[in-house]
């Protein structure tokens, strides 16, 4: 049980272009979703927090009209990275939770390569 | 700010041995603790959680829990060369209005040796 899906899991693209990312539980309704970067050799950074039709709570330093989050059902959160830049190629994971002391489960990650 | 100190390793030990992870943290509200576990370039996997005081068996993994110490430790019998991969502490607390967040510590990276 809980697993969470996480499409896709790699992406290669220009610069300049629109990158969404899906997250989806599989076998639990996920009232609380998050988003985390992690950069090689780095620990992981939680990037955004969201609960099922409310928007995203964002980290500090982290652009609210760059990574836009939709959390839209219990089991759906999308991510999408408008404008995408090389500095913005990382690996992206989500990780969804039924429960607010629930363990979090986490996808498999989308590495994101910008050119 | 809430802080989750591990040591970085990397930890080596023996196949067969028993390898010790040691995280510390500074919240004394955190409820949830969590061990996950990272092999390279892969994403988090969960192995064990802990509410509570005293310690929690799964097989080969005990995690044990001080509260008053501020501590939680997870301990793996007969190590395999599998279990060479990056450990994460995690723990939860009440932190904001988005609802209890995990913070993780660094990681401790283990290799187990043949």
């Amino acid at each position: 049980g809980a697993v969470v899906s996480q499409h896709p899991s790699w992406v290669i693209c220009k610069s300049g272009t629109s990158v969404k990312i899906e997250c989806r539980s599989l076998d639990f309704q996920a009232t609380t979703m998050f988003w985390y970067r992690q950069f090689p050799k780095q620990s992981l950074m939680l990037m955004a927090t969201s609960n099922e039709g409310s928007k995203a709570t964002y980290e500090q330093g982290v652009e609210k009209d760059k990574f836009l989050i939709n959390h839209a059902s219990l089991t759906l959160s999308t991510l999408t990275v408008t404008s995408a830049h090389p500095e913005d190629s990382s690996f992206y994971i989500c990780s969804a939770r039924e429960g607010q002391t629930q363990p979090q489960h986490f996808g498999d990650g989308t590495r994101l390569s910008i050119l | 700010q809430k802080e989750v100190e591990q040591n970085s390793g990397p930890l080596s030990v023996p196949e067969g041995a028993i390898a010790s992870l040691n995280c510390t943290y500074s919240d004394r509200g955190s409820q949830s603790f969590f061990w996950y576990r990272q092999y390279s370039g892969k994403s988090p996997e969960l192995i064990m959680f802990i509410y509570s005081n005293g310690d929690k068996e799964d097989g080969r993994f005990t995690a044990q829990l001080n509260k008053a110490s501020q501590y939680v430790s997870l301990l793996i019998r007969d190590s395999q060369p599998s279990d060479s991969a990056t450990y994460l502490c995690a723990v939860n607390g009440v932190e904001n209005n988005a609802g209890n967040m995990l913070t993780f510590g660094g990681g401790t990276r283990l290799m187990v040796k043949p």
